[in-house]
């Protein structure tokens, strides 16, 4: 049973970087996207981008100057960094596995518990 | 990008009853690429379909969905207390994909 985990600081300050990795176990990175997704009160939830095991990307155009993806094969591991942080930044991070269903598309099946990351000085 | 509206905003129900939840596309989902989240309180949501009319594993025969284009439904038949939380609906086949704002079902 894959399990992910997100982690990183929990607060942040304004115009910081928000960093966070998550380490997947129990099965491979490998032939999977992998994505990040925040849920906040304000906005619900919002699909930040994906990267695949390749390197390839997609960003929310709302977020792409801002956002960096990045995938550590070696270790298991994707990370998400967010710059020039605001208070409308705070939010639930979740770290997901897009999964490839015959004639479906790659939909995210497996999530992580969550981070909350708040951004305040 | 395209923005998903649901209805109704809460459902009021009874163990027992059935649940219809409505999911609306400004533009057509390429694909049928629609996929269906549970929520509960506290945890991260769940995936109960994909590609509009798939259950992911473990999901009941209970939970069906259908429609295409802009129009989608998620049904709810003989409903459990297990199943008060907030339903989402996600649209993947268009980037940046994007969720609805969800229906919050009470089981009362």
């Amino acid at each position: 049973q894959v399990q992910l985990q997100e982690s990183g600081p929990g607060l942040v300050k304004p115009s910081e970087t928000l960093s966070l990795t998550c380490t997947v176990s129990g099965g491979s990175i490998s032939y999977y996207y992998w994505s990040w997704i925040r849920q906040s009160a304000g906005k619900g939830l919002e699909w930040i981008g994906r990267i695949y095991i390749t390197g390839s990307t997609n960003y929310n155009p709302s977020l792409k100057s801002r956002v960096t993806m990045s995938v550590d094969t070696s270790k298991n591991q994707f990370s998400l960094r967010l710059s020039s942080v605001t208070a409308a930044d705070t939010a639930v991070y979740y770290c997901a596995r897009e999964n490839y269903f015959d004639g479906s598309g790659y939909v995210s099946d497996n999530w992580g518990q969550g981070t909350l990351v708040t951004v305040s000085s | 990008e395209i923005v998903l509206t649901q209805s109704p905003g809460t459902l009021s129900l009874s163990p027992g009853e059935g649940a219809t939840l409505s999911c609306r596309a400004s533009h057509s989902v390429t694909g049928s690429y629609l996929a269906w989240y549970q929520q509960k309180r506290g945890q991260a949501p769940r995936l109960l379909m994909y590609g509009a009319s798939s259950r992911a594993t473990g999901i009941p025969d209970r939970f069906s969905g259908s429609g295409s284009g802009t129009d989608f439904t998620l049904t709810i038949s003989r409903l459990e207390p297990e199943d008060s939380a907030v339903y989402y609906c996600h649209q993947y086949g268009n980037s940046p994909f994007t969720f609805g704002p969800g229906t919050k079902v009470d089981i009362k």
